[in-house]
């Protein structure tokens, strides 16, 4: 079975230019959730989906957004990049009445 | 609030036996969780505990005491390859999936 799958692995961009982040969950998994970590804050949540539904959002701002699609593949934006977005962010799945989250691999985004 | 304590950094010896400690406060509760990260990979899972007590997998082991709101992850026979970051994540309670990370532990095994 394959696992969590994160594009790009690594992307440079400019601030004030935008980007958007692909998450592809492991087959089944309808749950898709979003985690920035930074060496100064850790891992931090940033939104879960469920069947295309926002469930829940941690305490980022409204340049950070998320969908997700009808086979759970999921994609996040952040848009007017600061310098302080570099970091990699991370997706996990899961299934709906299981615990545990996988995670992918990750994309390393850095801003110059 | 969301506030989870474990070291920054231990250090032990090949074939030893280490515990890391966690330390939360959190205003809803679904689970406590173990996640080990080796430096540029993803976060694995090691361990979920929702219930108090201790569970065994393998080398390693976790235990959760809800009421002093603490864990545990013991590992066993340590060695080289479990150099890594151990980090404790709290599970939010409803059916939305978040998890409340703490800032890691940082293990190196030593030969």
């Amino acid at each position: 079975k394959a696992g969590v799958t994160q594009t790009p692995r690594y992307l440079i961009k400019t601030r004030g230019q935008q980007v958007t982040l692909s998450c592809s969950p492991i087959s089944g998994h309808r749950s898709v959730s979003w985690y920035q970590q930074t060496p100064g804050q850790g891992l931090q949540f940033l939104f879960e989906y469920f069947s295309e539904t926002q469930r829940n959002k941690g305490n980022f701002p409204g340049r950070f957004s998320g969908r997700q699609f009808s086979n759970s593949r999921s994609e996040m934006n952040v848009s007017t990049l600061e310098l302080g977005d570099s970091a990699l962010y991370l997706c996990a799945s899961s299934l709906e009445r299981v615990t545990e989250a996988f995670f992918g691999q990750g994309t390393r985004l850095t801003v110059v | 609030g969301q506030n989870i304590d474990q070291p920054t950094e231990m250090t032990a010896t090949e074939g030893a036996i280490v515990q890391i400690n966690c330390t939360y406060q959190t205003s809803g509760f679904n689970g406590l969780f173990w996640y080990q990260q080796h430096a540029g990979e993803a976060p694995t899972f090691l361990s979920y505990n929702v219930l108090d007590g201790l569970e065994e997998k393998g080398r390693f082991s976790s235990f959760l005491s809800r009421s002093k709101g603490y864990s545990y992850l013991l590992l066993k026979e340590l060695q080289m390859k479990d150099s890594a970051s151990y980090l404790c994540a709290v599970g939010s309670s409803g059916s939305a999936r978040q998890l409340t990370f703490g800032s890691g532990t940082q293990l190196t095994v030593l030969p």
